[in-house]
């Protein structure tokens, strides 16, 4: 069963305009969440990370969101770039020595010029 | 430069025979990842180590092993007990204290021939 669940497997946005993308869960012992950006044959990268004693965090042109009640966060990307075009990966943790990264299956976002 | 070094970048195997999947890093952290991805799907851990000498079974051990003999080494080996070898193969590291996020090289192809 999908522990982070990203519904949307494609998202298309005209350059300049706001790209959102969305990350749902269902494990309520989550406290860390994290977004990485992944090109075709590369490794992911790190984008940006929230942990559950916020509501939001913010870095340049990303900025996540957190809504603990909904067990639901989302990336903002504002304004998007063509070069934001990547598939956009969710992962959560939990507390615990391990802290193991659960993913989602993530969401590819088309930036068009 | 401080980084993540996978290598090979591709690598093909034949039926029957155990191929070495090499991940070093110099960045200093304590905790290394193995991961696989298939298409279309999430990143599914392999196996991970916190420390030198230790490591443990993640979601998918079934035909892989690792050692951890150095901080700064975490080779990962598919067996011929893996029967669908064919995938995208990822390593990563973090630090480990609270709520750093994991790092990743740039990732081994292999193929069976």
């Amino acid at each position: 069963d999908q522990q982070v669940k990203q519904n949307s497997p494609s998202l298309s946005v005209q350059e300049g305009r706001i790209s959102i993308l969305n990350c749902d869960y269902t494990n309520s012992m989550f406290d860390y969440f994290l977004w990485y950006k992944k090109y075709p044959a590369e490794g992911p990268t790190f984008l940006i990370s929230i942990s559950s004693i916020k509501d939001k965090n913010e870095d340049g042109r990303f900025t996540v969101f957190l809504n603990k009640s909904a067990k639901h966060l989302s990336l903002h990307i504002v304004p998007s770039q063509p070069g934001d075009s990547a598939v956009y990966f969710c992962a959560a943790s939990g507390s615990g020595n391990n802290r193991k990264l659960i993913w989602g299956l993530g969401t590819s976002l088309a930036v068009n010029p | 430069d401080g980084g993540i070094t996978q290598s090979p970048k591709y690598l093909f195997r034949k039926e029957g025979q155990n191929v070495t999947l090499s991940c070093e890093q110099n960045l200093n952290h304590d905790a290394m990842y193995w991961y696989r991805q298939d298409p279309g799907q999430g990143l599914r851990l392999i196996y991970y180590s916190q420390i030198v000498n230790d490591f443990q079974k993640g979601d998918i051990a079934e035909g892989y092993s690792v050692s951890r003999e150095k901080k700064e080494s975490f080779p990962l080996t598919v067996t011929s007990a893996q029967k669908n070898p064919t995938a995208f193969y990822l390593c990563a590291s973090r630090k480990w204290d609270t709520n750093q996020p994991q790092h990743f090289g740039d990732g081994t192809r292999l193929s069976i021939l």
